[in-house]
């Protein structure tokens, strides 16, 4: 069964540095997503994509944000200063045109820690 | 805004038995999609079920079936026969139509006993 592929698994990074979380969604989908889930509280959405373009962004989807299909099958997330509260775990997901309101394909996460 | 609350943060059963986990929903708007995911170890958050608003019929898939009530707003999530790959932690999640976003309860860790 295709799947979302999340790379890598685990990142550590210092505060105040950029880090970039891939994503390869499945590869006939069109809409992108990234959502985060700190430790212990609700997985909340940051932000969608489609046509190369944001389509809906959260309150949490700061300037700090930037999302980007760099090649046609990877969808990155930047966080160009990170925080130690941006430490949590960060899904990925995507979905075809048609079938968007019935759920996505998510992929299996990149936890990131900011020390 | 909408909100989406579980309120059993844990729920056990013994395998084959039958378990049927909460989810109750605020919203002022009459088209939406109601979902449920499941996160095992693994991490990956998997689709089991949805709901659409607009269908009176309550989603069935496999063990896994819904009670949908839309004007109690509740949407709960009933597992037959359950077998111990069904430990996970499960998630009730709303969408509006002609949104993107998915709104997340706090999940249920669900325990499965041999």
């Amino acid at each position: 069964e295709p799947e979302v592929t999340q790379t890598p698994s685990h990142q550590v990074t210092q505060m105040g540095q950029e880090v970039i979380l891939r994503c390869v969604p499945i590869s006939n989908h069109l809409y992108f997503y990234w959502y985060r889930q700190i430790l212990g509280q609700k997985v909340e959405f940051l932000v969608s994509f489609y046509n190369n373009e944001i389509s809906e962004k959260s309150e949490i989807f700061d300037d700090q944000f930037s999302v980007e299909r760099p090649d046609g099958s990877n969808f990155t997330l930047k966080i160009r200063s990170t925080k130690l509260e941006d430490s949590a775990m960060y899904f990925c997901a995507s979905s075809e045109a048609w079938d968007r309101n019935y759920g996505y394909t998510f992929g299996s996460g990149t936890r990131l820690t900011v020390v | 805004a909408q909100t989406v609350t579980q309120s059993q943060p844990e729920m056990s059963v013994q395998e084959a038995e039958t378990v049927t986990l909460s989810c109750t929903y605020d919203t002022s708007e009459s088209d939406y999609y109601l979902f449920w995911y499941k996160q095992p170890p693994s991490r990956q958050m998997i689709l089991v079920i949805r709901q659409e608003a607009y269908k009176q019929q309550n989603a069935t898939e496999n063990r896994f079936s819904v009670n949908f009530q839309k004007a109690a707003k509740s949407f709960s999530l009933k597992i037959s026969d359950s077998q111990l790959g069904d430990a996970a932690m499960y998630f009730c999640a709303y969408r509006s139509a002609g949104t993107d976003k998915l709104i997340f309860g706090t999940g249920t860790r669900l325990q499965v006993f041999p």
